[in-house]
C-alpha cells in the first residue's frame, strides 16, 4: 500500500464547477498535512495547510479526517487558472515530507 | 526574492559521466532536501540535512551522495551516472523541526537532467 494515495485523475471541469479531491495516508502518527500545487514542468508550490478543524482560503477548502486517515480539498467556482497537478502531502518525522502522485485538474471554457 | 536557486536547470550526461546539482537558498533555513520526481511516481526523497555538515539518507539515495558544507548550499553529486537517472531533481528547504510543524518546503525551480 502506498503511504500517500490520490486517485490521479485526470478530472475534467467546466469553469465555475466545484470539484472535490481526496487523498488517503497510511501512517496513523502523521500530524502535518499539505495541499501542494504543481504546475507543468514547474516545482511545486504550497497551497494551504490541513488543519483539523478544517481550514477554508477563499475558493479552497480542506478538510482531514483523522480517524479514516482522510485528507481532501475542495476547489469552488472553478477557475482557468486552476488547472494544475494537486498533491497530496504528509508530513512524517524529522521534516520529512510523504508525496502522492498527484491528481491533475483541466478546467475548460 | 531569490529563496531556492537551482543550476543548472538543465543537463544532458552521458552514461558514467559524474556531475554536480547546486542547491542555494537565502531563507537562512535549516533543513535542506533534494527529491527526484518520475512520470507517475510522487517526489521521492533522495537524501537531507538538517542543518551545516549533516546529511542522511532519504528514501532512493543509492547512486547519490551530498554535501552540506555551508548552511546555505547543499550539493547532490552523481559519480558515475545511470540512464535511470534520468529525472527531474528538486531542491527544497524549510525552517521547520518536527512532524507537528506546519512550515512548508520552498522549492527551487528544479533541474531537468538526462542520461543517455
Amino acid at each position: 500500500r502506498k503511504e500517500v494515495e490520490q486517485d490521479p485523475g485526470p478530472f475534467n471541469v467546466p469553469e465555475g464547477a466545484t470539484v472535490a479531491f481526496n487523498c488517503t495516508y497510511s501512517n496513523s502518527a502523521s500530524q502535518s498535512f499539505f495541499w501542494y500545487r504543481q504546475d507543468c514542468r514547474k516545482e511545486p508550490k504550497l497551497l494551504m495547510s490541513v488543519y483539523s478543524s478544517g481550514n477554508e482560503d477563499g475558493r479552497f477548502t480542506a478538510q482531514l479526517n483523522r480517524a479514516s486517515q482522510y485528507i481532501s480539498l475542495l476547489i469552488r467556482d472553478s477557475k482557468l487558472s486552476d488547472s494544475a497537478t494537486y498533491l497530496c502531502v504528509v508530513k512524517e518525522d524529522t521534516d520529512k515530507l510523504i508525496f502522492g502522485t498527484g491528481t491533475r485538474l483541466q478546467v475548460f471554457p | 526574492n531569490a529563496g531556492v536557486t537551482q543550476t543548472p536547470k538543465f543537463r544532458v550526461l552521458k552514461t558514467g559521466q559524474s556531475m554536480t546539482l547546486l542547491c542555494a537558498q537565502d531563507m537562512n533555513h535549516e533543513y535542506m532536501y533534494w527529491y527526484r520526481q518520475d512520470p507517475g511516481m510522487g517526489l521521492r526523497l533522495i537524501h537531507y540535512s538538517v542543518g551545516e555538515g549533516t546529511t542522511a539518507k532519504g528514501e532512493v539515495p543509492d547512486g547519490y551522495n551530498v554535501s552540506r558544507l555551508k548552511k546555505q548550499n547543499f550539493l547532490l553529486g552523481l559519480e558515475s551516472a545511470a540512464p535511470s537517472q534520468t529525472s527531474v531533481y528538486f531542491c527544497a528547504s524549510s525552517s521547520a523541526m518536527g512532524s507537528y510543524s506546519n512550515q512548508p518546503q520552498h522549492f527551487g525551480d528544479g533541474t531537468r537532467l538526462s542520461i543517455l
